[in-house]
């Protein structure tokens, strides 16, 4: 019962480098999340998708792309990673709105 | 744009006595509220979730939360803290386009 799977758990990137994390979910859910932790800060929206074939800003979408492959995976891609990019990612779904979300264990990132 | 105000970013109680944390949010309409849990180095938690139904609601682990929409608060408490509940504490608001937010947060220690 694997529930959300995100990888890589650890990640360290140089500046202007890309990289993709990747997010895949076994409950069949409709909407799927991506998040960024930072201390103080709570987490932040960065990209949701609420079907399949379906994606939306959140409230820090800047320097970030996503895609949403199939119902099963939602991938977020950094295209030149800065040192603001340095956070824990998070990966979660749910079955639509106002429904709880499951979340992944999260991706430590740090951007040198 | 759609919050979620935590009004406390830290909260100090001894084993055996009462949890408070509280928890605001804004809105034109009334959302879905969650409270979810972060213990170190983990993934989140769901502890409770109100969906328009009763508006006290009960979670896991003893914790409870009441909705009032004149307050547009929905705080959380528990009558008798143990020391397991030492962690981090997320209000989450959602709304019918899965734009889901999260308070920035409150860590809870609890002193023996």
């Amino acid at each position: 019962n694997a529930g959300v799977t995100q990888t890589p758990k650890f990640q360290v990137l140089k500046t202007g480098q890309s990289m993709t994390l990747q997010c895949a979910q076994d409950m069949n859910h409709n909407s799927m999340y991506w998040y960024r932790q930072d201390p103080g800060m709570g987490l932040r929206l960065i990209y949701y998708s609420a079907s399949e074939g379906t994606t939306d800003k959140g409230e820090v979408p800047n320097g970030y792309n996503v895609s949403r492959l199939n119902k099963r995976e939602f991938s977020l891609r950094l295209e030149s990673a800065a040192p603001s990019q340095t956070s824990v990612y998070f990966c979660a779904s749910s079955r639509g709105p106002r429904t709880e979300a499951f979340f992944g264990q999260g991706t430590r990132l740090t951007v040198v | 744009a759609q919050s979620v105000t935590q009004l406390d970013s830290h909260v100090s109680v001894s084993e055996g006595t009462p949890v408070l944390l509280r928890c605001n949010y804004s809105s034109s309409y009334s959302p879905s509220l969650f409270w979810y849990v972060q213990h170190p180095n983990k993934g989140l938690q769901l502890l409770l979730k109100y969906t328009s139904a009763a508006t006290l609601v009960k979670g896991i682990n003893g914790f409870e939360a009441e909705f009032k929409k004149s307050e547009t608060s929905f705080h959380l408490t528990k009558p008798s803290a143990h020391m397991s509940d030492a962690a981090e504490y997320f209000c989450v608001a959602t709304y019918n386009n899965n734009d889901m937010r999260f308070g920035a947060g409150t860590r809870l220690t609890v002193k023996p």
